[in-house]
């Protein structure tokens, strides 16, 4: 059975660093079948694609987010990572972890992380 | 980027209603079109891909129609455990973009 685990801080203060990790089980960040995402959704709103990583590395963004955000994988701990920079309130909203088929749907979530920022 | 306009925003329903969601994407995405179901404090769940599709385990009271711009999505007969909110989403091209959703409440 796949599963995703987000995890990382829950408070995070304006102009700092966000960063969450996915560990993932039940398969492997390698497989060449599936890339790697993060999708965040401010609450009472909808949901916004931030990015993905691929098992060559590669890396796409959201262009809204690009300047900021990084996205990266660990294969020795099966788990990929997020991090957001300069981070204001606009930031604050669940973030998950999802894995996408490779021409295809998010098949498969994380539970979500609630990251507020605020001082 | 591709824009998704789901209609309507909210919808009253009762049990058993035959319930239809509309979603239009701004440019032509041939059928890379999926549906997403969502709950409140729950991660959003994969109901329907290549926009007709059912994933495995989804009962088939659900289903879904449409090719390039207009997609249509269908509950046949609503259940009291599909009051939810429903997104529909593309994967035709950068940036992935999701419709705003359609969220169900019984009158």
């Amino acid at each position: 059975q796949v599963q995703l685990q987000e995890s990382g801080p829950g408070l995070v203060k304006p102009s700092e660093t966000l960063s969450l990790t996915c560990t993932v089980s039940g398969v492997s960040v390698n497989n060449g079948l599936y890339f790697w995402n993060w999708i965040r959704q401010p609450a009472g709103k909808g949901l916004e694609w931030i990015g993905r990583v691929y098992n060559t590395g590669s890396t796409n963004y959201n262009p809204s987010l690009s300047s900021r955000v990084s996205v990266a994988f660990d294969t020795s701990k099966n788990h990929f990572s997020l991090q957001l920079n300069s981070v204001t309130a606009a930031d604050t909203a669940v973030y998950y972890c999802v894995r996408k088929r490779s021409r295809g749907s998010f098949d498969i979530w994380g539970q979500g992380a609630r990251v507020t920022v605020s001082s | 980027d591709i824009q998704m306009t789901q209609s309507p925003s909210s919808l009253s329903t009762s049990i058993g209603d035959r319930v239809t969601i509309t979603c239009q994407a701004s440019q032509d995405i041939r059928n890379y079109l999926n549906w997403y179901q969502q709950k409140p404090g729950k991660a959003p769940k994969l109901l329907i891909y290549d926009a007709s599709t059912l994933e495995t385990g989804v009962p088939s009271r659900f289903s879904g129609s449409g090719f390039g711009t207009d997609f249509t999505f269908t509950i046949s007969s609503l259940q009291p455990e599909d009051i939810a909110t429903y997104y529909c989403q593309h994967c035709d091209s950068l940036p992935y973009t999701f419709g705003q959703g359609t969220k169900l409440e019984i009158k």
